[in-house]
């Protein structure tokens, strides 16, 4: 069974201060992981997709990266407008996995001015 | 831009009411997915269909059904809507291809009474 675990739940951060976020999976050959960012009381937005280990993406001041285990999502001097909840997911190369993703429960970031 | 409607944001229900969610994507994107999302245990699958009038089950099914007569549009239906379906129901497209991202709509937030 494909899971996904992301840590930590809940984040506080000072507007500037870089941290990094952590999505550790168990899948059957991963087709793709990805992350989303969610705005309370929205539907996720997409922000990356990685599909192999050691490939990296960036965006402003995010940058998303993958190992055979894990992703890690750096946020670099992050500002109040960063604080969101973001959604870490899995794609399974076979199987019924491989026409849905497999989420995490979220690490809520909250950026203090 | 891709785009996923979701007719509903907000609506409330009585128990033992029908109740249809409707959603529409302008991709002609061939998968489409309704998921729940529920504080605590994050983002669930419902069903999927990967075709026109095909659906398959997915991680929590019971007490829903669903209905893709075109392409662009995928319906959720709760027969009998009961207290514990109160969620914020997601709906989302995605292309066929492998490794293509699933793109989520705003949302739909059901209460039942």
């Amino acid at each position: 069974e494909d899971q996904v675990t992301q840590s930590p739940e809940a984040l506080r951060l000072q507007e500037g201060e870089s941290s990094s976020l952590n999505c550790s999976y168990t899948v059957s050959g991963l087709r793709g992981l990805f992350w989303y960012r969610q705005d309370p009381g929205k539907g996720p937005e997409f922000l990356f997709t990685l599909y192999s280990a050691g490939e990296e993406k960036e965006k402003e001041r995010l940058k998303a990266t993958l190992t055979k285990k894990e992703s890690f999502l750096h946020i670099t001097a992050p500002k109040p407008e960063d604080s969101a909840t973001y959604l870490c997911a899995v794609q399974a190369n076979s199987g019924a996995g491989s026409y849905q993703l497999t989420f995490g429960k979220g690490t809520k970031l909250s950026v203090i001015p | 831009d891709v785009k996923v409607t979701q007719s509903s944001r907000y609506l409330v229900k009585r128990t033992g009411e029908k109740v249809f969610l409707e959603c529409v994507q302008d991709m002609d994107h061939e998968n489409m997915f309704w998921y729940r999302q529920d504080p605590g245990l994050g983002l669930r699958l419902i069903y999927f269909s990967y075709d026109v009038k095909m659906k398959e089950k997915g991680d929590i099914p019971e007490g829903y059904s669903v209905s893709r007569e075109k392409k662009e549009r995928f319906s959720l239906i709760l027969e009998s809507a009961s207290t514990n379906q109160t969620s914020m129901y997601l709906c989302a497209s995605r292309g066929s291809s492998p490794g293509n991202t699933i793109y989520f709509g705003e949302g739909s937030w059901l209460t039942v009474v």
